[in-house]
């Protein structure tokens, strides 16, 4: 079986742009959560989605945004991008929102902005 | 908000020698908790994870951690450490249920000298 796979691989932007990252959870899994991991810190959590609707949200502004489409692969999007938007971006799928469905997480995006 | 905190960031063995890898959490309530391992060149993979119950969990690879509720602490260990161990280690904390996300340490990388 597939696992979580991402896309771009990496993507680099200006600032002030806006990118979409997207994955794609394994066959079967219904929930996407989105991390954001930054060079020598632990992935940050930024939203878990659930048949296509936000079930949790981390703390992080309302320039982030993602949606969850019908066959359960999500779209991360980030406007207006900073600086300190650089950073890995994990995406980790699970079949439900409940603590004991491991997470499986994806090989990341790695975006870069200039 | 809560914090995960591991004390050390890089740590260097020798093959055959013990590990014990520190992880303290801040939130006093309820609390799920996991480690995670990144191996060069692959994804976050769950190591092992407590939810209740014996405060000793064992997990891959002849890993294990313990739970101690008074110390707000879930140290990873292993008997024996293989050059195959050398990896970046993460603990995670996840309260009040899935939804919430997983907050993670900064990691500890970990090499293996054969």
């Amino acid at each position: 079986d597939a696992g979580v796979t991402q896309s771009p691989t990496h993507l680099i932007k200006t600032r002030g742009q806006h990118v979409t990252l997207r994955c794609s959870p394994i066959s079967g899994h219904k929930s996407v959560s989105w991390y954001q991991q930054v060079l020598g810190q632990g992935p940050q959590f930024i939203f878990q989605y659930y048949e296509k609707e936000e079930r949790g949200r981390g703390n992080f502004p309302d320039r982030f945004s993602a949606r969850q489409f019908p066959n359960y692969s999500s779209e991360l999007n980030v406007n207006a991008l900073l600086l300190g938007d650089s950073a890995l971006y994990l995406c980790a799928s699970s079949g439900g929102t409940a603590v004991y469905n491991e997470q499986f997480f994806g090989p990341g995006t790695r975006l870069t902005v200039l | 908000a809560q914090s995960v905190s591991q004390h050390n960031h890089h740590v260097i063995l020798s093959e055959a020698a013990s590990l014990e890898l520190g992880c303290n959490y801040s939130y006093g309530g309820t609390v799920n908790l996991f480690w995670y391992v990144q191996y060069p060149g692959q994804h976050l993979q769950l190591l092992l994870k407590y939810f209740s119950g014996d405060p000793l969990v064992k997990g891959i690879k002849g890993f294990e951690a313990e739970f101690i509720k008074s110390k707000f602490s879930f140290n990873l260990r292993k008997p024996s450490v293989q050059w195959s161990d050398t990896a970046e280690y993460f603990c995670a904390v996840n309260q009040g249920g899935g939804a919430d996300g997983l907050t993670f340490g900064k990691g500890t990388h970990l090499i293996i000298q054969p």
